[in-house]
């Protein structure tokens, strides 16, 4: 198995203009995970699907972020206007389960965004 | 709101010793914890699960324990490699599938 794809794996850009970021999780997972990391803030989760639905977006931090989940093997999370305080690395994981039990999460590379 | 703490936050050892990284976590009601490894500019790596009934996971050098009521975790490495330096995360799951992270602990393994 290729494991979690992300794309880009690195992106720049400026300030106001919109970013999408990719993920296609492991085949038969059925759990997806959007999570941005910084050195202030460390790991944080963004949203979570399960079955394609939105389950947590308690994590997007306001409305320039919107996820979506049109299938289950492809996701996208976009940032629009991008502003430079949303520089981070941004991981996108998946998991099989969703409920209790040993769901694992194995994470992609990661995109590394710099909004200039 | 879970808050997961690591200590220490960076940690420098000399090639064939036995480390403890801690994990220290202030809710109690968690699901599960796990062991991630994160090498510079990569995704993290699962290390170790340990569900929330168990007391300890271990895979080749690694031992991870949990003691559920006093809120901590131990990560052991074992005879310890230049090759296990990275950045090592610790990470609880309370409420679905909602995973809370420490900052983590960089661990250099000098040869």
């Amino acid at each position: 198995d290729a494991g979690v794809i992300q794309s880009p794996r690195h992106e720049v850009t400026e300030m106001g203009q919109e970013v999408t970021l990719r993920c296609k999780p492991i085949s038969g997972h059925n759990s997806l995970f959007w999570y941005r990391q910084t050195m202030m803030r460390g790991l944080e989760l963004l949203i979570y699907f399960n079955n394609n639905v939105p389950i947590d977006d308690s994590g997007m931090p306001e409305d320039r972020f919107s996820a979506k989940m049109p299938n289950a093997s492809f996701s996208t999370l976009k940032i629009q206007p991008s502003e430079p305080r949303d520089s981070a690395v941004y991981f996108c994981a998946s998991s099989f389960g969703g409920g209790r039990g040993t769901d694992t999460q194995y994470f992609g590379p990661g995109t590394r965004l710099t909004v200039l | 709101k879970q808050e997961v703490t690591q200590i220490p936050a960076a940690l420098s050892v000399p090639e064939g010793e036995n480390l403890v990284l801690n994990c220290s976590f202030t809710d109690s009601a968690i699901y599960n914890l796990q062991w991630f490894r994160q090498d510079p500019g990569k995704g993290l790596t699962s290390l170790l699960l340990i569900q929330s009934s168990q007391r300890e996971q271990t895979s080749g050098r690694l031992n991870a324990s949990l003691d559920k009521s006093s809120g901590r975790s131990t990560l052991y490495i074992a005879a310890s490699q230049p090759g296990d330096s990275a950045t090592y995360l610790c990470a609880v799951r309370t409420s679905g599938s909602r995973l809370t992270f420490g900052e983590g602990t960089q661990l250099t393994v000098n040869p």
